[in-house]
């Protein structure tokens, strides 16, 4: 048991669908974190958010859309995504921003 | 940029063997050194940590890290390996006046019964 968990963990999906991936947090962080994991490079970090603000957006394409409610919630908003978007998508969280990060099992995306 | 440069992607070592990982970032600021695991269908999980004091950290299992500034290092150490530490392994760096992190691509450690 992480305290931070992914839904769903698996995903398929085809070029024109719109889908949300879900991440809740137990934990009472302050910071929420989504990062793309793909084979053999450095995990890319897409969005952080700090108190339900978002502090960062690092050149992420517009079909990826975060929503973040409240301090325990982070969603992640698909539509129009591209097979190269195949990926394990990783949520974090942590007590304030700089401290280390607890993730997720993360959501593995198949784009069709 | 800043990065994080992990120079071995695989590994392979038979039990008891010492492992050495390395991790090189290169960002001249203040840093927070992290270390990751993840096994096998796990998630990411924190290894270790250095944020200030003694460059010389101890983590879960036996593991340490040991960070040197002048040469912009943070490696992994493990002076006998087991089984069960096969696994992929993270470097990371928050880099204090960013507020990001940024994370190495990994390196995968077998270790051979």
């Amino acid at each position: 048991e992480t305290g931070v968990t992914q839904t769903p963990r698996h995903l398929v999906m085809g070029m024109t669908n719109k889908k949300s991936l879900k991440c809740e947090q137990h934990l009472g962080h302050n910071a929420m974190y989504w990062y793309k994991q793909s084979a053999k490079k450095p995990l890319e970090l897409m969005f952080v958010y700090s108190l339900e603000e978002r502090v960062e957006n690092n050149s992420v394409p517009s079909r990826f859309s975060p929503e973040c409610p409240n301090s325990s919630h982070l969603f992640l908003h698909l539509h129009t995504l591209q097979p190269e978007d195949s990926a394990l998508y990783l949520c974090a969280s942590s007590q304030e921003l700089s401290r280390p990060l607890h993730f997720g099992n993360g959501t593995r995306l198949t784009v069709t | 940029a800043q990065s994080v440069s992990q120079h071995n992607h695989h590994v392979i070592l038979s039990e008891a063997a010492s492992l050495e990982l390395g991790c090189n970032y290169s960002y001249g600021g203040t840093v927070n050194l992290f270390w990751y695991v993840q096994y096998p269908g796990q998630h990411l999980q924190l290894l270790l940590k250095y944020f200030s004091g003694d460059p010389l950290v101890k983590g879960i299992k036996g593991f340490e890290a040991e960070f040197i500034k002048s040469k912009f290092s943070f490696n992994l150490r493990k002076p006998s390996v087991q089984w069960s530490d096969t696994a992929e392994y993270f470097c990371a760096v928050n880099a204090l006046s960013f507020n990001k992190f940024y994370f190495g691509s990994g390196t995968k450690l077998n270790v051979k019964p």
